[in-house]
């Protein structure tokens, strides 16, 4: 059982090039999210998913985009990066409400993006 | 909306010393409350929760009591340890939409022998 992990774990880019993070879960958990971390600033939502084939816009959506096609797997994609999009990002999961199984958010160990 | 408070850092303290980290919350309806911890290089763990009003939450030595009427969630330890050393993120989740978790800045934390 490997939890919540995160491809890949360190990315530079050029202002303008795009790149898609991934993220996978075995838990077979519900919703899956993606948070930016910035120093001071805690964790801000981007986008996160409430089941197979659904998204919905977070605090932070600007810039960013999303697909959950398969339900272990939550994408978030950059179409033209800019150095504001340098961060940590983290994927995270959780059981959706009454489930009966708990529905704290599992995090994955993150990505650390430069966007020069 | 709602908005999550916590004391900034960095908060310096002895081993064995007692810690306190304050966390105040503002929220619609009737949300769960959570501690996480960022170890160093690492994501964040879930320290402990709190569901409902007068709920206390405990692991590893530290505790937060969920306190409606001051709207509080403040997390203590009796003995920290160098190992205690990390971010502390207080958060709250919104079950009407998705268990989104909203988070405090965060409070650095650090240890020293």
């Amino acid at each position: 059982n490997a939890g919540v992990t995160q491809t890949p774990k360190f990315r530079v880019l050029k202002t303008g090039q795009s790149m898609t993070l991934l993220c996978a879960q075995d838990m077979n958990h519900e919703y899956m999210y993606w948070y930016r971390q910035d120093p001071g600033m805690g964790l801000r939502l981007i986008h996160y998913s409430v089941g197979e084939g659904t998204t919905a816009k977070g605090e932070v959506p600007d810039g960013y985009n999303v697909s959950r096609l398969k339900k272990q797997n939550f994408l978030l994609g950059l179409e033209s990066a800019a150095p504001s999009q340098t961060s940590v990002y983290f994927c995270a999961s959780s059981y959706s409400w009454g489930s009966g199984s708990g529905y704290e958010q599992y995090f994955g160990p993150g990505t650390r993006l430069t966007v020069t | 909306g709602n908005s999550v408070t916590q004391m900034e850092g960095p908060v310096t303290l002895s081993e064995e010393a007692f810690l306190t980290i304050n966390c105040t919350y503002t929220a619609t309806g009737y949300p769960s409350l959570f501690w996480y911890v960022q170890y160093p290089g690492e994501g964040l763990q879930l320290l402990l929760k709190a569901t409902k009003a007068d709920d206390k939450g405990s692991n590893k030595g530290f505790e937060a009591t969920y306190r409606k009427e001051t709207t509080s969630f403040h997390l203590e330890k009796g003995s920290v340890q160098v190992s205690d050393s990390a971010v502390y993120f207080c958060a709250l989740s919104d079950r009407a939409a998705g268990n989104k978790l909203t988070f405090g800045g965060g409070t650095r934390v650090l240890v020293k022998p």
